[in-house]
């Protein structure tokens, strides 16, 4: 089968720093997004790693280990907007292949 | 205009009404979807369009019925549903290459929150 593990719940304190980690087992990989969700709002997209390593854009940085399975979103200097469910999806194949395959969700909680 | 944009907002229906959902993008994406999502789960991918045609048909019952009348508009027809199929209905897009390549951001509209009585 495949699937993607991630914790179901985060809490953390503002300006603190949190790490959300993936595993995944999936019959394929091209790459591994991430999304965050505000209740009642829309999936954002907010990163995406093809090769290993880490990718920063501003607070949130993306990391993958192609070899480990793994990846991790990392948000620093939480702030209370922060606060909503965050998703690891994995694209299973390149090229002709648009279903991205979903992990459950994190929800992550920042207190003040 | 980097938006998707779906209506209605809501959307309460009866189990013998017909009702259409509708989504529009004007970024140019070539790929479509819609997703079904669950409170507190992830979306479902239900169908996917690329370059107006179907795709991709999670084999969504027949009480859906999908249409890309376009490259900017999308719609998800409701006909017959059941109470079970109340949910958010999502769409989203994203660029597609000539040769079939994909780009891996999506852009999804805000939902239309479906309730099926």
């Amino acid at each position: 089968g495949q699937s993607l593990e991630q914790p179901s719940e985060v809490t953390a304190v503002e300006g603190a720093i949190v790490q959300i980690n993936c595993t995944y087992q999936t019959s394929g990989f091209y790459g591994l997004s991430w999304y965050q969700q505000h209740d009642g709002g829309a999936p954002t997209f907010l990163s995406y790693n093809a090769l290993d390593g880490l990718e920063e854009t501003g607070r949130f940085s993306s990391f993958l280990s192609r070899s480990d399975s793994y990846g991790y979103l990392l948000l620093q200097e939480l702030q209370m907007k922060d606060s909503a469910s965050y998703f690891c999806a994995v694209s299973p194949n390149a090229g002709n292949n648009r279903k991205l395959i979903w992990g459950l969700g994190t929800s992550l909680a920042v207190n003040p | 205009d980097t938006e998707v944009t779906q209506t209605p907002k809501h959307l309460v229906m009866g189990m013998t009404n017909k009702k259409s959902l509708k989504c529009e993008q004007h970024m140019g994406h070539r790929a479509m979807y819609w997703y079904k999502q669950k409170a507190k789960k992830p979306p479902e991918l239900m169908f996917v369009y690329s370059y107006e045609k179907l795709s991709i048909n999670e084999s969504v019952p027949s009480r859906f019925s999908p249409e890309c009348p376009n490259s900017s508009l999308l719609n998800l027809h409701l006909h017959a549903l059941q109470p079970e199929d109340s949910a958010l209905y999502l769409c989203a897009s994203s660029l597609e290459g000539l040769a079939g390549v994909t780009y891996n951001e999506q852009f999804f509209g805000p939902g239309t929150r479906l309730t099926v009585l």
